[in-house]
């Protein structure tokens, strides 16, 4: 079945430094891809998603590109903030809808 | 995308009752589907809610535990049935029917049971 396997967290990074979260998947077919993030005490949120491969998502900052060749979305920023802590999710949809959640990532970043 | 209401927002039940959790959409949406995400864990898909029959239910859950209900295109309910502590968990509703695939979650009504 499909499955995805997040790199394990937590992480902590001062502000300014360089993240990434990987994210491997395993997927019969030609899956879509997406990374989710859960703010304190807030919903789950859309971050950005790509549909094919060599695709490339980006949101406030935030990059993945979907690599066909290693069934790889990693999850990069080149500067993180404080206000990026919370718990990062990596996901992908097939064509019946589903959608299949790595465990997630939380992310800390102290001043 | 869709603004997606979910009530209550959190609640408190004692073991053995059943507590119903109402999913609103401000527009018609062709598939919902309701998650539930355990204390530190990730979210798993319970099931799909189909407008009109029965819901499709994920391996591990069955339909005397979580019955739901989609009444039309905007609402649905998920009842969490003969509670018990293992249950507290926070449950979302999302729907989804995007050309891309992707989904959209409402904020979750996290649920105690004691």
């Amino acid at each position: 079945g499909d499955s995805v396997t997040q790199m394990e967290g937590p992480v902590t990074l001062s502000e300014e430094a360089c993240l990434t979260i990987n994210c491997t998947y395993t997927a019969t077919g030609y899956p879509s891809l997406f990374w989710y993030v859960q703010y304190p005490g807030e919903g789950l949120q859309l971050l950005l998603k790509a549909t094919k491969a060599d695709d490339k998502g980006s949101n406030k900052g935030f990059e993945a590109t979907y690599r066909k060749e290693t069934t790889s979305f990693h999850l990069e920023k080149g500067s993180v903030q404080v206000s990026d802590s919370a718990v990062y999710f990596c996901a992908l949809s097939t064509s019946y809808g589903k959608l299949t959640f790595g465990q997630g990532t939380i992310l800390t970043v102290h001043p | 995308s869709a603004v997606i209401s979910q009530k209550p927002s959190r609640d408190i039940c004692q073991r053995g009752t059943s507590l119903t959790i109402q999913c609103q959409v401000d527009s018609q949406v062709t598939m919902m589907f309701w998650y539930r995400q355990q204390p530190g864990q990730s979210l798993t898909l319970i099931a799909t809610a189909n407008q009109g029959s029965e819901a499709t239910y994920e391996s591990g859950f069955v339909i005397d535990k979580f019955p739901i209900s989609r009444p039309n295109l905007t609402f649905s309910t998920l009842t969490v049935s003969n509670m018990s502590p293992e249950d507290s968990s926070i449950y979302l509703c999302s729907v989804g029917g995007a050309v891309g695939g992707e989904q959209f979650f409402g904020p979750g009504t996290r649920l105690t049971v004691l």
